[in-house]
């Protein structure tokens, strides 16, 4: 079945850090891709939809300049948490959507991410 | 606008009882239903959907039905398993299946006990 690969899974930095996480899209093209967040124990909300070869449009509240959204081609999109801070740390999960109509999202297997 | 309600956890059952996770929606038109399944720190996974009135999705012996009459998609499962332990989504998005934009409910955590 269609997967998508999330990495890294799990990374710990600095404050004032930039981090980047991937992801792909490993057996179909993925026109579309969607960035979540995820507090513990809550559910997950949207933060931007990205579509490959165009700007991403950001969820209202969610700061574009923080986080940066690049979907350069049909298998990969990548999430830039700028000048990372505490509050940052969560949850981050991508979905990848196909070309072919009424597929569902493939989801990647999250980034854990803990701002020190 | 589109939202989704599902009850609120945890639900603790022991092996082999039977599961229900209620869910309803609000939505104009005619929305697509999901439920998806979180595993301890994995992403989700779709266990089932339903893009139609009265449409029933199941997948590993879990259910459930499209009641447009009462807005609703409840979970359920005859007998549930240890690695059923997991945290329940339900979710909607756009008509005739399309899933440009997912709205989830807040989860509900199911846990086993053997």
């Amino acid at each position: 079945g269609a997967v998508v690969s999330q990495h890294p899974s799990w990374v710990i930095c600095k404050s004032g850090t930039s981090v980047k996480i991937e992801c792909r899209s490993l057996d179909f093209q993925a026109t579309t891709m969607f960035w979540y967040r995820q507090f513990p124990k809550q559910s997950l909300m949207l933060m931007a939809t990205s579509n490959e070869g165009s700007k991403a449009t950001y969820e209202q509240g969610v700061e574009k300049d923080k986080f940066l959204i690049n979907h350069a081609s049909l298998t990969l999109s990548t999430l830039t948490v700028t000048s990372a801070h505490p509050e940052d740390s969560s949850f981050y999960i991508c979905s990848a959507l196909g070309t072919v109509g009424n597929q569902p999202q493939h989801f990647g297997d999250g980034t854990r991410l803990s701002i020190l | 606008g589109n939202s989704v309600t599902q009850m609120e956890g945890p639900v603790t059952l022991s092996e082999e009882a039977f599961l229900t996770i209620n869910c309803t929606y609000t939505a104009t038109g005619y929305p697509s239903l999901f439920w998806y399944v979180q595993y301890p720190g994995e992403g989700l996974q779709l266990l089932l959907k339903a893009t139609k009135a009265d449409d029933k999705g199941s997948n590993k012996g879990f259910e459930a039905t499209y009641r447009k009459e009462t807005t609703s998609f409840h979970l359920e499962k005859g007998s549930v398993q240890v690695s059923d332990s997991a945290v329940y989504f339900c979710a909607l998005s756009g008509e005739g299946g399309s899933q440009g934009n997912l709205i989830f409910g807040k989860g509900t955590k199911l846990s086993v006990k053997p």
